[in-house]
Order: structure tokens, then sequence, then C-alpha cells
């Protein structure tokens, strides 16, 4: 498979906290992706990482990439109420454009 | 523009119906693919496509067709309804490379 964990699976965080949330992966990537979604709802691409990219940031979002450890990381900083959500990973492998493969997800609540 | 407009958003199936659940765009996105949502689980590729003509086999291809004879859309067909195959499904598409994909709303779909 493709797609390794993510950790933790659930995440209960207070308003202003950061929430952090990793995922790990198995094959080489072209890309490693970051989706949010909210109960009952579609998914929203949050933030795209090359593989030849270590650190990207869009607004309160920070991702790393390790591909030598085959891992990445979200973090949400100052979180609040309206980012409780499911965030998943995902990754385009190498010479597989199109597939995309998801793993099991995070579900973050931040308490007000 | 729409975006991703899957139909029906909502269908009940009897074990051994076939029915199609359908997936239109109008980003002239190159890149569509299905996923399955189960429980607590994430997403799992179904079928997956990188043009018009062009689909390939994801993770859990077995029980649907698709095809892709328009940039625009690209059909799932339930050949014969199972238990199994209840679930909520995503179309997906992204214009490729390194872009990430947009969602449609879903399709609940319940075999009794």
């Amino acid at each position: 498979s493709q797609q390794g964990e993510e950790d933790p699976q659930a995440l209960s965080i207070q308003e202003g906290e950061n929430a952090t949330m990793n995922c790990s992966y198995k094959t080489s990537i072209n890309n490693l992706q970051w989706y949010r979604q909210n109960s009952g709802r579609g998914l929203v691409h949050l933030i795209l990482i090359r593989s030849n990219e270590r650190e990207k940031h869009s607004g309160r979002l920070r991702v790393t990439l390790d591909t030598s450890k085959k891992s990445s990381s979200l973090l949400i900083t100052a979180s609040r109420a309206a980012d409780t959500a499911s965030y998943f990973c995902a990754t385009d492998a190498w010479n597989q454009g199109g597939k995309l493969i998801f793993g099991q997800g995070t579900e973050l609540s931040v308490k007000p | 523009n729409a975006g991703v407009t899957q139909t029906p958003k909502f269908q009940v199936l009897k074990t051994g119906q076939s029915m199609t659940l359908q997936c239109a765009q109008d980003m002239n996105h190159e890149y569509m693919s299905w996923y399955r949502q189960d429980p607590g689980m994430g997403l799992r590729l179904i079928h997956y496509s990188v043009g018009a003509g062009i689909t390939d086999q994801g993770e859990v291809p077995n029980g649907y067709n698709v095809s892709r004879s328009t940039t625009e859309d690209f059909p799932l067909r339930l050949l014969s309804a199972a238990p199994s195959q209840t679930s909520v499904y995503f179309c997906a598409s992204s214009y490729g490379g390194n872009g990430g994909y947009t969602f449609g709303s879903g399709t609940r779909l319940t075999v009794v």
C-alpha cells in the first residue's frame, strides 16, 4: 500500500492552542497534500507540498515534509472552534500521476 | 462555476440492482477520481482517470466500472449492487501535475 499511518487518530485541544498531526507514507512521492473534512461534507484542499520542498506555510497552517523519513506534519496554530474537523493527508505517488491515496485521518476537536 | 457536481445525493438500491453515479466538472480538469468513504475510515480510491479515454484501477476497483468519454464527465457504474457497497462516494478532479483536488459533495448510497 502507498499510504501509511496518520497519528494521532483523534486530538482534542482548547481554542488558542496549536494542533499537530502527523502522516507517514511508504512509497516515493511527487507531492503530499492535506485536506479537511467537516462532518458530513466533502473534502477541502488545504495545502500541497512537493517532494523537493521541506516546509510550506498558508495562513495558520504549516506543513513539513521529510522524504528521508517518509513523513509529514501539519501544524495549525492558534486553533479556533471552527477548525474542528477531520484532517487527511494524501500522497501522489512518483510516476503514478492521478493516483492520490489517502490516509485514515485525524479527528480534531477544538473546544471553545 | 459549479465545480464538481455529483448526482444523486442519496440513493437506496436493492441487492443485485445496477446504477450509475454521475460526476461532472466544469473546470477543464484532466484528472478525475472516484473514492468511497466508510464510517471511521479514510477515503479509498476506486478508479481514476488522467484524461479522456484513459482510466485505471485504484485500491478497491472490484464491482465498479468507469469510462471517460469527455473531459467533463466521469460516471461510476455499479454492476450488481451488494450491501458491502453501502458507502459515501466522492468524485474529485484536478488539473493534474502538482494541483490539489476539488471534491464533490458526495453520494450517500445504501444497498439493502
